[in-house]
């Protein structure tokens, strides 16, 4: 079955404790990305990843980091977590980075419900 | 003004009836266009791309008007499944980023 999944699904943690968020997509999509989403605020995408090795910033990267060193594989990484990156959490990939057709469509992962006290 | 907007609503409809929505862009360059339905708590799933000659499926029309900078998602025969978020998304398409503009999501409670 074609997905995108995350682990873990929940995770309460404390101010400081480094985390990593893993995502992995079984459809050979070349794009993935992560967004938060925040209630008044909806999805904002942290992170993308047009490739292998190659990744960029979103619009809220502070506080986050990202590898891709496989295709299918973009982990979100939380060095020194604190309480505003209390968040719903979706990792999403896509065919590919350009603008057209069917190749637009996001697939989203189930989500990571963080809680950092 | 927001890249993306959306009236938040809750539409609250009964069942059967036809309901519209609509979402304003800024951004005269954008080029596609997307309506996502995400359920409490879950995560975002695509309903339809919206293509310039306006197109359909099954109960749900969309359309874009590119001189007014405005798409619209039309339900026919609306269903309590109906009941969720309704997200309008905009490619902006800047470099190499699929740039995504994201609105707040129209909220729409269909009842028996």
């Amino acid at each position: 079955e074609a997905q995108v999944t995350q682990n873990p699904r929940y995770l309460i943690t404390v101010t400081g404790k480094k985390l990593t968020v893993t995502c992995s997509q079984n459809m050979n999509h070349e794009y993935m990305s992560w967004y938060r989403q925040d209630p008044g605020l909806g999805l904002r995408q942290i992170y993308y990843s047009m490739n292998v090795e190659v990744t960029d910033k979103g619009d809220v990267p502070e506080g986050y980091k990202v590898s891709r060193k496989e295709k299918r594989n973009f982990p979100l990484i939380l060095e020194s977590p604190s309480p505003n990156q209390t968040s719903l959490y979706f990792c999403a990939s896509s065919l590919a980075g350009i603008a057209g057709g069917s190749t637009d469509t996001q697939y989203f992962g189930p989500g990571t419900r963080l809680t950092v006290l | 003004r927001k890249e993306v907007e959306q009236d938040p609503g809750p539409f609250n409809v009964p069942e059967g009836a036809t309901v519209a929505f609509n979402c304003t862009y800024s951004n005269s360059a954008s080029q596609s266009f997307f309506w996502y339905r995400q359920d409490c708590r879950k995560e975002p799933k695509l309903l339809m791309s919206v293509y310039s000659s306006g197109n359909e499926d099954g109960r749900f029309t969309a359309q874009l008007n590119r001189a007014s900078q405005y798409i619209s998602l039309l339900i026919r025969d609306s269903k309590l499944s109906d009941s969720a978020t309704y997200l309008c998304v905009v490619n902006n398409n800047a470099g190499n980023n699929r740039k995504l503009i994201w609105g707040l999501g129209t909220s729409l409670a269909v009842n028996p």
